[in-house]
């Protein structure tokens, strides 16, 4: 597509629900970052994928969150027993190699209730 | 922890003026730098990437890059109400594992 597409652009669930949040990459862009994004912060990275591959999760929180990658191009964040604190906008970003300039979705608005 | 530090603002700056955005990053080992801009409920949108020390210009912004002290800036010239928006500074992490570290952005307004 022309350029990243994230799904939904609005989520609100109830606090102990699961989630996903889907991105859809530029295509031919073989990098694939998610990042999260609260109100008056920048960016916190989260992982990122080179191929199907994880190449860095570092930044994810802790074990409730996942994300996969199967065929190397969308990809889905996957976020188990929500929590309040799990409220924020994820943005997926692509890059055209892990070297390259990230360009950024719309975003994923979480409200956890 | 590697950061990227930048002031929050807001800077205000008159509309034809110059805007001078700075950020400091800890990883001494970064090549790759890069300003975003985002405008409030959107998703950043990049401005500029800077590599090699000196300045790069690119219209009416210029970023200007010092690895010895660890410093980017980015200038906007002729500054109009409409970019008036926060600006993100970021930085590759320079261990290998290519994840870009952003800071918390300067807000900018241009008073018209």
């Amino acid at each position: 597509g022309a350029g990243v597409s994230q799904t939904p652009s609005n989520k609100v669930t109830e606090k102990g629900k699961y989630v996903e949040l889907r991105c859809d990459p530029i295509s031919g862009h073989t990098a694939l970052y998610w990042y999260r994004q609260s109100l008056g912060q920048g960016p916190e990275f989260l992982i990122y994928f080179q191929g199907t591959g994880a190449a860095d999760d570092s930044g994810l929180p802790n074990d409730r969150f996942f994300a996969v990658r199967p065929e190397g191009s969308v990809s889905t964040l996957k976020i188990q027993r929500t929590e309040r604190g799990d409220s924020a906008v994820y943005l997926c970003a692509s890059s055209r190699e892990i070297t390259g300039e990230l360009f950024f979705g719309e975003g994923s608005r979480l409200t956890v209730l | 922890q590697k950061e990227v530090e930048q002031n929050s603002g807001p800077l205000s700056v008159p509309e034809g003026a110059i805007a001078s955005l700075n950020c400091t990053y800890s990883d001494r080992g970064s090549q790759s730098f890069f300003w975003y801009r985002q405008y409030s409920g959107k998703s950043p949108e990049l401005i500029m990437s800077i590599y090699s020390n000196g300045d790069k210009e690119d219209g009416r912004f210029t970023a200007q890059l010092n690895k010895a002290s660890q410093y980017v800036s980015l200038l906007i010239r002729d500054s109009q109400p409409s970019d008036s928006a926060t600006y993100l500074c970021a930085v590759r992490d320079a261990s290998g594992t290519y994840k870009y570290i952003f800071g918390t952005g300067t807000r900018l307004k241009v008073l018209a």
